[in-house]
């Protein structure tokens, strides 16, 4: 079955613990992407990898941090500086677009989802 | 800051009709446009993905594509009791530094097909 997992389901975390999120795909995809939603939000962008070993801040990178050692992995750690870390924590992957003025397809697609609370 | 606008709903639409779905952008440079169908509890869902001008349709969905107006639209033909579900709409910018970026989320509207 190709597709995207995310571990936990769901995750409990006491105030000043770092905690992390998995993600993995097996559909070959070279770009990886972290969203949050808060309840009645749309999704905001945490971080993203279009290449192992190579990643940027998205919009609200401040309090997580990521690593992408293998093209099929990109788990986020929440940490103990993130104010506000309750949320649903979704994580995508897409395949690589491509050249300029090509036909591209950067279409993304999610995983199941992780769910953090904080105690 | 790049923007997607929608309208939060609820939208309530009998059963077998067509359901309108709207969002707007602000970021003129958007390449790429999304709408993802979310149900309650879960992960949001790719159902149409449109690049130019016009329409695309796949089964009962069709997107709308306005790059001057900075619109697109989705259309739900014979709505379905399971239609009822958050619609996401997205845009980005799709060739940036060399990769894709992520996308930038309307909050959603919110659909009621009711039987």
């Amino acid at each position: 079955d190709g597709g995207i997992t995310q571990s936990p389901k769901y995750l409990f975390r006491k105030e000043g613990q770092n905690v992390t999120l998995s993600c993995e795909q097996n559909l070959n995809h070279d770009a990886m992407y972290w969203y949050r939603q808060d309840p009645g939000q749309g999704l905001r962008l945490i971080y993203y990898s279009q290449i192992v070993n190579d990643f940027q801040k998205g919009d609200i990178a401040e309090g997580y941090s990521v690593s992408r050692e293998k093209k099929e992995s990109f788990p986020l750690t929440v940490t103990s500086a993130q104010k506000n870390p309750t949320a649903f924590y979704l994580c995508a992957s897409s395949p690589s677009p491509g050249l300029a003025g090509e036909e591209v397809n950067n279409e993304q697609f999610f995983g199941p989802g992780t769910r953090l609370t904080v105690l | 800051q790049k923007e997607v606008e929608q309208n939060s709903g609820p939208l309530s639409v009998p059963e077998g009709a067509i359901a309108s779905l709207n969002c707007t952008y602000s970021d003129r440079g958007s390449q790429s446009f999304f709408w993802y169908r979310q149900y309650s509890g879960k992960s949001p869902e790719l159902i149409m993905s449109i690049y130019s001008n016009g329409d695309k349709e796949d089964g009962r969905f069709t997107a709308q594509l306005n790059k001057a107006s900075q619109y697109v639209s989705l259309l739900i033909r014979d709505s379905q009791p399971s239609d009822s579900a958050t619609y996401l709409c997205a845009v980005t910018d799709w060739w940036s530094g060399g990769g894709a970026d992520g996308l930038t989320f309307g909050k959603g509207t919110h659909l009621i097909i009711q039987p």
